[in-house]
């Protein structure tokens, strides 16, 4: 079956560095989903990306699906500590569900 | 409008015990999934159900596993006997579109 791998698994960094997650396929994905899940909490929709080379931004985050559509990045600017939690990026294969990435979990120090 | 919701939070059983979870998904949600996250390792489906029928059930461990979702809105996930490995956090998600929400998760702890 179809699916991703995600790295790191682990990140930490200081309040106010950057920070990135990647997401790569051997296959080429239809869409790509990006999900949020605080500790303790439950995922929580962040985008999808449909388009080869799309970009997407919500204010310090950005959103990048590749040009042959087989892998996809996350990138915070400026982390704050409210961006610490695990981020997963998913395949929505239609008709059925999500194939999760592993995640890469966030830790900010201030 | 009211997001998916499920029950208990939490529960503790002991191996050999039955256990069944409950979800309630947004009004209207035709489509309805369980997943599963063991400590530390991705999220893994378990099935969907578009309305009360089982589109996809591909992601059941084995037989312990059972899912119904009676008259095609909430669903109840019945695992019996419970395992050791069943430990974990149950998600249920709800969708109409390709934006799937998810409820608060059901901490299972098999002991």
């Amino acid at each position: 079956g179809q699916q991703v791998m995600q790295i790191p698994q682990y990140q930490h960094v200081q309040e106010g560095e950057d920070f990135t997650t990647y997401c790569n396929s051997s296959t080429t994905l239809s869409n790509i989903q990006w999900y949020k899940q605080r500790p303790g909490g439950h995922p929580v929709f962040l985008i999808q990306l449909v388009k080869s080379g799309e970009v997407k931004k919500q204010k310090r985050l950005t959103f990048q699906f590749g040009e042959a559509k087989k892998n996809s990045s996350l990138h915070i600017t400026a982390t704050q500590t409210t961006d610490v939690g695990t981020y997963f990026c998913a395949v929505y294969q239609a008709g059925t569900a999500l194939i999760f990435g592993k995640g890469t979990t966030l830790s900010v120090s201030s | 409008e009211a997001g998916v919701t499920q029950f208990p939070s939490h529960s503790v059983i002991e191996k050999g015990q039955t256990v069944t979870l409950r979800c309630d998904p947004i009004s209207g949600h035709d489509n309805l999934y369980w997943y599963r996250r063991v400590m530390g390792k991705e999220i893994k489906f378990l099935l969907h159900f578009v309305k009360e029928s089982k589109q996809d059930e591909s992601g059941m461990p084995n037989n312990r596993f059972l899912a119904e979702r009676t008259g095609g809105t909430y669903s109840t996930l019945k695992v019996q006997p419970a395992e050791l490995e069943d430990s974990g956090v149950y998600f249920c998600a709800s969708s109409q579109g390709t934006e799937q929400y998810f409820g608060p998760g059901t901490r299972l702890t098999v002991t």
